[in-house]
């Protein structure tokens, strides 16, 4: 079965450009999900899908993180315009159904380096 | 904000010994996951525990949950070089899973 699937990899900006992530997530997950994850913290959640529809973006930074995920299958996250404080890596994950609280796979992850 | 606080923050141990890690967290909780992350692999679910169980085992993993101490521990039996990585437990309720900052293991061969 293939995982979750994200690029680029590695991407380094200036600050004040712009920039965006995309994600692929596994056949048949309903619910989609971006985290920010900086160095030697855990990953925090940015926004959640459940199909095409957000469930929770309260801790996405609106004023410059944007996020869609058209035709509920895969989704990018945009920065615009980004800032230092952004450098981090971005995850994308996916899980079968919101409710229940099942397990989530992980995509490799975008590193992000803002100069 | 990250709910969970993993303790302790890094630990070191020889291969094929024991290594143990704690969880505490702070809000009413459906179930608490328990995922490691390396270089190699990424991110990667190892165990749920749900909040009306109190001991699950998996392979060479233990975990148990007090959900009246709101803590959790994660054991790992006869450590291996691959069992390096850093481990972190996430609470969810609400729909969403909330990581705490993680336990770094080491295992040194």
């Amino acid at each position: 079965e293939a995982g979750v699937a994200q690029s680029p990899r590695y991407k380094i900006i200036e600050k004040r450009q712009s920039v965006a992530f995309w994600c692929n997530p596994i056949s048949g997950h309903a619910t989609l999900y971006w985290y920010q994850q900086i160095l030697g913290q855990g990953p925090k959640l940015l926004i959640q899908f459940q199909n095409n529809g957000v469930v929770d973006d309260s801790q996405l930074p609106k004023d410059r993180f944007s996020a869609e995920r058209l035709k509920g299958v895969d989704s990018t996250l945009k920065i615009q315009p980004a800032k230092l404080e952004d450098s981090a890596v971005y995850l994308c994950a996916s899980s079968e159904q919101l409710a229940g609280g099942n397990e989530q796979f992980f995509g490799p992850g975008t590193r992000l380096t803002v100069l | 904000s990250q709910q969970g606080e993993e303790d302790p923050q890094a630990l070191s141990i020889q291969e094929g010994e024991n290594a143990t890690m704690n969880c505490s967290y702070k809000t009413s909780i459906n179930n608490l996951q328990w995922y490691r992350q390396n270089s190699g692999r990424g991110l990667v679910h190892l165990i749920l525990i749900r909040s009306n169980e109190r001991e699950k085992h998996s392979g060479r993993l233990r975990v148990t949950l007090d959900t009246s101490k709101k803590s959790s521990s994660l054991l790992i039996t006869a450590s291996r070089a691959a069992d390096t990585a850093s481990y972190f437990c996430a609470t969810h309720n609400d729909y969403k899973l909330s990581f705490g900052a993680g336990t770094t293991v080491t295992v040194r061969a």
